[in-house]
């Protein structure tokens, strides 16, 4: 049973600091995405990490995968409020039928002043 | 260009009511997926469909059908529903070559 579990669900942190989220999964896959949802919205796509070592960046936010921890990491710097909403991790599972897209349990993120 | 349509966006049913959640994509998106979202469980993927013509179970199916109308159009029914079915479902569409997946703004449904 393919797994997906990001650390930590809840975080409250002050604007201006530092912080990293963390997605563990269980797959061989070596592709990784990130998604956005504010309250009571959709999920809007943030990063795709296609490659082990791969690294991307918008903003505040950067994003890293490595394959072979199966570890992708979603670090924040110099938090700011418009950065509080939910964010998930998912990855796809190829097979013979399609892709399938497994997600995190999402990590709630709230800025303080 | 409207992306994925999920109606309807609200709906209270008794247990053992039956409906049907649609959505529509008009992006000419090959795959489109059901995913139901719970508190502290994220999203977890109920059916999805590669193609037109095709249908197959993701990690939650039991107490679900789908239909595949169309290219455009994927649609989930709840034959008879139940408490454990109230939940927020998200409708979600992929171009083949694409690794994104694009939603919709979702549906909540409460089951009494």
């Amino acid at each position: 049973e393919l797994k997906v579990e990001q650390n930590p669900l809840f975080l409250s942190m002050q604007e201006g600091k530092n912080y990293t989220i963390y997605c563990n999964y269980s797959t061989t896959s070596d592709r990784l995405y990130w998604y956005r949802q504010d309250p009571g919205k959709s999920l809007e796509s943030l990063f795709v990490l296609l490659s082990n070592g791969a690294v991307k960046q918008e903003g505040r936010l950067m994003a890293s995968l490595d394959t072979k921890a199966r570890l992708s990491t979603l670090h924040i710097t110099a938090a700011v409020h418009d950065l509080s909403a939910t964010y998930f991790c998912a990855v796809d599972n190829p097979s013979n039928t399609g892709n399938q897209f497994y997600f995190g349990t999402g990590t709630s993120l709230t800025v303080i002043p | 260009n409207a992306g994925v349509t999920q109606t309807p966006k609200f709906q209270v049913l008794k247990t053992g009511q039956s409906m049907t959640l649609q959505c529509a994509q008009d992006m000419n998106h090959n795959s489109m997926y059901w995913y139901r979202q719970d508190p502290g469980m994220g999203l977890r993927l109920i059916y999805y469909s590669a193609s037109e013509g095709t249908t197959d179970k993701g990690e939650v199916p039991n107490g679900y059908n789908v239909s595949r109308l169309n290219k455009r159009e994927f649609s989930l029914r709840l034959e008879s529903a139940a408490p454990s079915q109230t939940s927020v479902y998200f409708c979600a569409s992929r171009l083949r070559a694409s690794n994104v997946l694009t939603f919709g703004a979702g549906s909540r449904l409460t089951v009494l």
